[in-house]
């Protein structure tokens, strides 16, 4: 079965500084992977996705995110945080059919990322 | 993407109440899904809504404590049911637009306490 696992629940940076948030997946088949993020009060927001193209895949807010197969990652990093980018980071993977014959999201717990001033 | 809207924002209701939760969306979209995100937890996805026919639901989740309809392709509904303390969750809607493949865009979700 597909699964996420985010290394860290909490993560906490200086502003300006770089932000590195852990994440390892299981996956039977060649998976799609995604970066959510979700500020407090709000929707979540598609970061960027990765489905079998090139591997380091570049989204928005400056985040990008490399897949790494023989490590099973798929980790975000940004090179410099500002202190917008504090909120809470999904980690999701997608590779097969559900019950509902669609293919699901499975969710990591998510990391939280603090930036300090 | 899509631009999609999600009503109440929130709600305050007494156990054994039902509510229900509107999803509209600004444009057809092919897919819609109803996802749960119980307090300091991550998503699981409770169910499809298919439109125009009953709805697909995820193990551990039932038609008869989340009724779920799909009238056409921008809007969907979602019932908790008989409420219990335990469905204090924020409840999300989400889509896949047409013509795009394996992505989902998200509600802004509807915050439920049960008291």
């Amino acid at each position: 079965a597909q699964s996420v696992t985010q290394l860290d629940s909490h993560v906490s940076v200086s502003e300006g500084t770089p932000v590195l948030l852990r994440c390892n997946y299981s996956s039977s088949y060649s998976p799609s992977l995604f970066w959510y993020v979700q500020h407090p009060n709000k929707g979540l927001q598609l970061l960027l996705k990765y489905t079998s193209a090139a591997t380091l895949v570049k989204g928005i807010n400056g985040f990008e995110a490399e897949f790494k197969k023989s490590e099973t990652s798929f980790h975000l990093t940004k090179p410099s945080a500002h202190m917008s980018d504090a909120a809470e980071y999904f980690c999701v993977v997608s590779d097969r059919a559900s019950l509902s014959g669609n293919t699901p999201l499975v969710f990591g717990k998510g990391t939280r990322l603090s930036v300090i001033a | 993407s899509a631009v999609i809207s999600q009503k109440p924002s929130r709600d305050i209701c007494q156990r054994g109440t039902s509510l229900t939760i509107q999803c509209q969306v600004d444009s057809q979209v092919t897919m819609m899904f109803w996802y749960r995100q119980q307090p300091g937890q991550s998503l699981t996805l409770i169910a499809t809504a298919n439109q125009g026919s009953e709805a697909t639901y995820e193990s551990g989740f039932v038609i008869d404590k989340f009724p779920i309809s799909r009238p056409n392709l921008t809007f969907s509904t979602l019932t908790v049911s008989n409420m219990s303390p335990e469905d204090s969750s924020i409840y999300l809607c989400s889509v896949t637009p047409t013509g795009v493949v394996n992505e989902q865009y998200f509600g802004p979700g509807t915050r439920l306490t049960v008291t």
